[in-house]
């Protein structure tokens, strides 16, 4: 069972490139989620879907965007990568279950 | 005032002690209750569900307290694999938006 799997687990940017990090899920949950943590800061809201073609802002959506266009799917565009967004990002699903995380992205914005 | 407080600690838990520690939450209408492990760099893992009642695996003990609005867990006979962070999840006002608190070192000393 691969649960939630995210790609790239680590990745350079140099200040004002793009990337798309995505994260797949196979448990066909209606939920999921895009988290950010930085140290002292605990685990951020991004951006959340409650099923396919729905999105919605959390916590600190500024500079990022999302798409849900298939429900196993959740992506996470940066448009123009800054180094306050040098963090590691968790994908999590949910159905009725508690959160399921994948393993983290790595990030680094030069 | 927060969603979802913890204190970082860190906890220095000697082996074989117990230690315990709270999150206070700060709607009155969160519904969801869990526990996660986080190792360092690593995804959090689902380590319980807090019900109502409250609820004991092996030797950790999670109780919900409505009328203060906390949650609490207990670890017992500490062991060197305890050593993580704890954090404490609130599925606030029961709409799967889950706001996490910045989680509880704990570090267990031989």
């Amino acid at each position: 069972n691969a649960g939630v799997t995210q790609t790239p687990k680590f990745r350079v940017l140099k200040t004002g490139q793009s990337m798309t990090l995505l994260c797949a899920q196979d448990m066909n949950h209606e939920y999921m989620y895009w988290y950010r943590q930085d140290p002292g800061m605990g685990l951020r809201l991004i951006h959340y879907s409650v099923g396919e073609g729905t999105t919605a802002k959390g916590e600190v959506p500024d500079g990022y965007n999302v798409s849900r266009l298939k429900k196993q799917n959740f992506l996470l565009g940066l448009e123009s990568a800054a180094p306050s967004q040098t963090s590691v990002y968790f994908c999590a699903s949910k159905g009725d279950s508690p959160l399921h995380f994948g393993n983290g992205t790595r990030l680094t914005v030069t | 005032r927060k969603e979802v407080e913890q204190d970082p600690g860190p906890f220095n838990v000697p082996e074989g002690a117990t230690v315990a520690f709270n999150c206070t939450y700060s709607n009155s209408a969160s519904q969801s209750f869990f526990w996660y492990r986080q190792d360092c760099r690593k995804e959090p893992k689902l380590l319980m569900s807090v019900y109502s009642s409250g609820n004991e695996d092996g030797r950790f003990t999670a109780q919900l307290n409505r009328a203060s609005q906390y949650i609490s867990l207990l670890i017992r006979d500490s062991k060197l694999s305890d050593s993580a962070t704890y954090l404490c999840v609130v599925d606030l006002a029961g709409n799967n938006r889950l706001a996490f608190g910045k989680g509880n070192q704990v570090v267990v000393i031989p």
